[in-house]
């Protein structure tokens, strides 16, 4: 199975200032239709998990633009250009190329 | 609106059987593969098994195979897991997730098992 790896795993960031996760593949997550299957995930505390981006950098619908997602082949980040109260919660990336899908561990962002 | 209800989680014992629900509103449910995701208390996501929209494929993941089983009833726009077998290791909130690339999940239902 794909091994995705993310860093930090604890992320404190001051309210207003940007923030960035680092997600690594144990291999290339370009798929042969030429489309890159990583999103990433947002779960708040006592809430389920929501997608905010798709295949690389796709934002979802009602996704604020503060969040962006870049990346290519085996190495992806997730940006957060200010960073609000309401982004408090654990962010996942997760491979969709190569099933099974397979999440990373898991980045906690809390504030200072 | 696009909504994910589980339901039929409950405390069982180790080496027992349960069935999971997932009632689908707000789109066409038999356009959607559809996943079972779950996530261990204080722990990271785990994909469990999926289907395609028309039940003809499964996929599990080696943790479950040979003891789960997924299924969907598309006439009443329903996703089901057959748990058997079950272990401690199995005790998890499990979530519904719509489509291939999850764009959608239910709030969860929990499963514990324990003695």
């Amino acid at each position: 199975d794909v091994v995705m790896t993310q860093s930090p795993l604890s992320l404190p960031v001051t309210l207003g200032q940007p923030a960035s996760i680092s997600c690594r593949s144990s291999q290339s997550l370009v798929y042969s239709d030429g489309n890159t299957y990583l999103n990433w995930f947002q779960q708040r505390p006592g809430q389920s998990p929501r997608r905010l981006i798709y295949k690389v950098s796709n934002r979802d619908s009602g996704v604020p633009d503060r969040f962006s997602g870049s990346g290519s082949g085996t190495d992806f980040t997730l940006k957060i250009s200010r960073v609000e109260a309401e982004d408090v919660g654990v962010y996942y990336c997760m491979q969709g190329t190569h099933w099974p899908g397979t999440f990373g561990q898991g980045t906690k962002v809390e504030i200072k | 609106e696009v909504q994910l209800v589980e339901s039929g989680g409950v405390v069982v014992q180790p080496g027992g059987s349960l069935r999971l629900s997932c009632a689908a509103s707000g789109f066409t449910f038999d356009d959607y593969a559809m996943h079972w995701v779950r996530q261990a208390p204080g722990k990271g996501l785990e994909w469990v098994s999926l289907i395609s929209w028309d039940g003809g494929s499964t996929y599990y993941a080696d943790s479950v195979k040979g003891r789960f089983t997924i299924s969907r009833d598309n006439s009443k726009n329903s996703l089901y897991l057959q748990m058997n077998s079950l272990r401690a290791e199995d005790t998890a909130l499990y979530y519904c997730a719509r489509a291939w690339d999850f764009d959608y999940w239910g709030q969860g239902t929990l499963v514990t098992v324990s003695s």
